[in-house]
């Protein structure tokens, strides 16, 4: 059973315009929530997290937004540029559990 | 750079014949993990070293082994990949078990194909 869901598959933005990638989750009790930004033939690497008791983290042009009551974590990336061309999986996780657990990634592609 | 490093990145094997895929890491963090990433779905945990605890998935077949002889070194043992096996292995690392604030460092992936 899928805990952590990105239901868009792809998103196309046009260069300096705004990223919006969105990711749902099931369970309450995931407290900890991780962008990563994956290229082709690399390993995903982090990009940004957001603890369960904050509702906006901001890092540069990537902010991201949760919604607890909702159940809705959204990444922005403002503006948006070619080099952001990427998978970005959305992961969830709960203190004290070993696991990540994932989404199935949205393939973003910037167009200049 | 301190990283984690996956060998090899492409793995061909036959229906059946044991391969072993290694990740090792200079970052000396205590926990290692095991992912294998199937085409378009999301990264799912098979297991996890904390030092040389190990810590199995409830729902990891048990074709699948990992041996840690050290700090910086992990492998991954297929005893007898079937085609469903075919999948990205990924490697990771964190500096302690999963908590508000642990990021997991990755690797690039080992593309593994069964014919």
């Amino acid at each position: 059973d899928q805990q952590v869901k990105q239901n868009s598959p792809s998103l196309s933005v046009q260069e300096g315009r705004i990223s919006i990638l969105n990711c749902d989750y099931t369970n309450s009790m995931f407290d900890y929530f991780l962008w990563y930004k994956k290229y082709p033939a690399e390993g995903p690497t982090f990009l940004i997290s957001i603890s369960s008791i904050k509702d906006k983290n901001e890092d540069g042009r990537f902010t991201v937004f949760l919604n607890k009551s909702a159940k809705h974590l959204s990444l922005h990336i403002v503006p948006s540029q070619p080099g952001d061309s990427a998978v970005y999986f959305c992961a969830a996780t709960l203190t004290g559990a070993n696991n990540l657990f994932f989404g199935t990634g949205t393939r973003l592609t910037v167009i200049p | 750079d301190a990283m984690v490093i996956q060998n090899p990145r492409y793995q061909v094997t036959q229906f059946g014949k044991p391969v072993t895929l290694s990740c090792s890491q200079t970052l000396n963090h205590n926990v290692m993990y095991w992912y294998q990433q199937k085409s378009s779905q999301a990264p799912k945990l098979l297991f996890h070293y904390y030092d040389k605890d190990f810590n199995n998935e409830a729902d990891t077949p048990d074709n699948f082994q990992s041996r840690r002889p050290n700090t910086s070194f992990c492998f991954l043992d297929i005893r007898s990949p079937g085609l469903g096996d075919a999948a990205m292995y990924l490697c990771a690392t964190s500096p302690r078990v999963a908590s508000a604030g642990n990021e997991q460092f990755f690797g690039p992936g080992t593309r593994l194909t069964v014919l």
